[in-house]
């Protein structure tokens, strides 16, 4: 089945710093990714929407200066979170959708969990 | 805007059946999913409803009426291994995936 992987699964950095997140689509066009954000014991918030080649969509609340979504091609997306704080500590998800298959199940990647020190 | 309900926790015995709800209230609707999350991993596709009715797949089954706003999933022969976070999550405009607050479920001896 199509694979969506995440890169890196774990990242630990410095506060101030900035942390590029990877998802690619390993044998599918992905059409849309979006990126979520999971808080301990809680359900994914969606942040933004990505397209490829156009700026992303970002929901409510998200500053899209702090979480710049870079959408090159229809495999790649990355979330760089810059300047990151202790509160954005969190586990980051990208889910894709497959070309021409949009009304089907979104394909999640592993997860990337942030700890900023 | 969207609002997603699910009961927060459950708790159930191996073997026995459950059943965990999902209502919502979304601007467009394209479908409704499940997807079971063990900690500290991805979510993983479980069933996925546009029609009303029931879906089965195996040991889970997932039923969804439009009109009410409402699904529910069904676990059936529970095992250990189903411990684990169910979220409901609906597909709006723009392929969006809005998801519940998920369940927490406990499986017992």
């Amino acid at each position: 089945g199509a694979v969506v992987s995440q890169h890196p699964s774990r990242v630990i950095c410095k506060s101030g710093t900035s942390v590029k997140i990877e998802c690619r689509s390993l044998d599918f066009q992905a059409t849309t990714m979006f990126w979520y954000r999971q808080f301990p014991k809680q359900s994914l918030m969606l942040m933004a929407t990505s397209n490829e080649g156009s700026k992303a969509t970002y929901e409510q609340g998200v500053e899209k200066d702090k979480f710049l979504i870079n959408h090159a091609s229809l495999t790649l997306s990355t979330l760089t979170v810059t300047s990151a704080h202790p509160e954005d500590s969190s586990f980051y998800i990208c889910s894709a959708i497959l070309r021409g298959l949009e009304f089907t199940e979104a394909f999640f990647g592993q997860g990337t969990r942030l700890t900023v020190v | 805007g969207q609002n997603i309900d699910q009961p927060t926790e459950m708790t159930a015995t191996e073997g026995a059946i459950v059943q965990i709800n999902c209502t919502y209230q979304t601007s467009g609707f394209n479908g409704l999913f499940w997807y079971q999350q063990h900690a500290g991993e991805a979510p993983t596709f479980l069933s996925y409803n546009v029609l009303d009715g029931l879906e089965e797949k195996g040991r889970f089954s997932s039923f969804l009426s439009r009109s009410k706003g409402y699904s529910y999933l069904l676990l059936k022969e529970l095992q250990m291994k189903d411990s684990a976070s169910y979220l409901c999550a609906v597909r709006g405009s723009a392929s969006k995936l809005t998801f519940g607050t998920g369940t927490r479920l406990q499986v017992t001896l």
